[in-house]
C-alpha cells in the first residue's frame, strides 16, 4: 500500500463547477498534512494546510478525518487558473520529510 | 516563507559526467531537502541535508551516487555524479522548520544524454 494515495486524473470540470480530490495516509501517526499545488514546470506551491478542525481560505476548502486517515480538498466556483496538479502531502512522523501522493491533474474548461 | 534559488536552471550533460546543483535560501533554515521528479512521476525524497554533518539519506538512495553538503543554515549542494540517462529528471531543494510545510526551490531541469 502507498504511503499517501490520492484519486486517480485527471479531472476535466467547466468553470464554476465545484471539486473535490480525496487522499488516504497509511501512517496513523502523521501529524502534519498538506495540499500543495503544482504547474506544470513548475515547483510545488504551498496550498492549504489541513487542520483537524478543517479549515477554509476562500473558494477551498481541507478536512482531515483522522479515524479513517483521509484528507479531501473541495474546490467550489472552479476558476480557469485552477488548472493544476494536486498534491496530498503528509509529513512523516519522524524525521520532517514529507512523503506525497501521486497527484489530481485539474484541468478547468470554459 | 523564504526565497530559494537553484542553479543551474537547467542543463543537459553527458553520460558519465557529474553536476552540483547548488541552493540558496535567503535566511536560516532548520531543515533542507533534497526532491527528485522524475517525468510525469510525484516527487520522492532523496536526503536530508543536515548542517554540519553527513546527510541522511532515503532507501535507494546512496552517498556516493547523490552527494550531498550543507556548510551553513543557508546554502546546500546536491551533486549527482557518474550520470546516466535515469538521472534525467527535475532535482528539488525545499526548506522548513520542524515538522511544518516546506517550501521548495524553483527546481533543476537535468538531461542526460
Amino acid at each position: 500500500r502507498k504511503e499517501v494515495e490520492q484519486d486517480p486524473g485527471p479531472f476535466n470540470v467547466p468553470e464554476g463547477a465545484t471539486v473535490a480530490f480525496n487522499c488516504t495516509y497509511s501512517n496513523s501517526a502523521s501529524q502534519s498534512f498538506f495540499w500543495y499545488r503544482q504547474d506544470c514546470r513548475k515547483e510545488p506551491k504551498l496550498l492549504m494546510s489541513v487542520y483537524s478542525s478543517g479549515n477554509e481560505d476562500g473558494r477551498f476548502t481541507a478536512q482531515l478525518n483522522r479515524a479513517s486517515q483521509y484528507i479531501s480538498l473541495l474546490i467550489r466556483d472552479s476558476k480557469l487558473s485552477d488548472s493544476a496538479t494536486y498534491l496530498c502531502v503528509v509529513n512523516a512522523p519522524a524525521g520532517g520529510k514529507l512523503i506525497f501522493g501521486q497527484g489530481t491533474e485539474l484541468s478547468v474548461k470554459p | 516563507s523564504a526565497v530559494i534559488s537553484q542553479k543551474p536552471s537547467r542543463d543537459i550533460c553527458q553520460r558519465g559526467t557529474s553536476l552540483t546543483i547548488q541552493c540558496q535560501v535567503d535566511s536560516q533554515v532548520t531543515m533542507m531537502f533534497w526532491y527528485r521528479q522524475q517525468p510525469g512521476q510525484s516527487l520522492t525524497l532523496i536526503a536530508t541535508a543536515n548542517q554540519g554533518s553527513e546527510a541522511t539519506y532515503e532507501s535507494g538512495f546512496v552517498i556516493d551516487k547523490f552527494p550531498i553538503s550543507r556548510p551553513n543554515l543557508t546554502f546546500s549542494t546536491l551533486t549527482v555524479s557518474n550520470m546516466s540517462p535515469e538521472d534525467s529528471s527535475i532535482y528539488l531543494c525545499s526548506v522548513g522548520w520542524g515538522y511544518n510545510e516546506q517550501f521548495f526551490g524553483p527546481g533543476t531541469r537535468l538531461t542526460v544524454l
